[in-house]
């Protein structure tokens, strides 16, 4: 069965900490896709990145970098020198055979103090 | 702007009563979908619309109904016979073909009395 898991419920960092939010998931597919999601106090998510099974190469955006590991079915979100902006509720989705029926991960919660 | 406008935002409902959450895109995606999200668990899929005149159930479909009669429209119904109906309801919109990115409205709160 396809399951995603966040074992992170909550974290708290202080401004310009470096944090990284946990992934990981079951699929017995061998084509699937990874996503990364920010859900901040106004309540719509925000796409950020989409992996599929096949490039394992590491993603980094500004502050913001991806490490997708196959071996350990991770796929792990670092923000670098966090800031207060960060704090929003960040969720794993996998989807399968490139369909948009995504399964969600419980969501970490990020708070960011100054 | 383009996007997702969901209506309303917090509504109040006695049990028993149906009650139906609007959800509009001017995005001109093929494809929409109905998230509910219940603290802890992330958000699971209730319904799903590739085309116009089209829907699916997703994993919680029941006590749900869902109409898709134009593209940029795609309501929700929460009926009587949804058990425990208080939750976090998020519509979003994608192209088809563009493989998870999804467009998210700013959801509807239903608390139900």
């Amino acid at each position: 069965a396809q399951k995603v898991t966040q074992a992170q419920t909550e974290i708290s960092v202080v401004e310009k900490e470096d944090v990284t939010l946990d992934c990981v998931y079951e699929t017995r597919d061998t084509t699937y896709y990874l996503f990364w999601y920010k859900q901040p106090p106004s309540g719509e998510l925000v796409f950020l990145i989409r992996r599929n099974s096949f490039d394992e190469q590491n993603e980094i955006s500004g502050r913001y970098s991806w490490n997708f590991q196959k071996s350990t079915s991770s796929f792990n979100f670092t923000i670098t020198a966090s800031q207060v902006v960060d704090s929003a509720v960040y969720f794993c989705a996998l989807s399968e055979g490139g369909y948009n029926k995504l399964i969600f991960g419980a969501g970490t919660r990020l708070a960011v103090h100054p | 702007d383009g996007g997702i406008t969901q209506s309303p935002k917090y509504l109040f409902r006695k049990e028993g009563q149906n009650v139906t959450l609007s959800c509009e895109q001017n995005l001109n995606h093929d494809a929409m979908y109905w998230y509910r999200q219940d603290p802890g668990q992330g958000l699971r899929l209730i319904y799903y619309s590739q085309i116009v005149n089209d829907f699916q159930k997703g994993d919680i479909a029941e006590g749900y109904s869902v109409s898709r009669e134009k593209k940029e429209s795609f309501p929700l119904t929460v009926t009587s016979a949804q058990k425990n109906p208080t939750a976090f309801y998020l519509c979003a919109s994608s192209m088809t073909g563009s493989t998870g990115e999804l467009f998210f409205g700013e959801g509807s709160r239903l608390t139900v009395l």
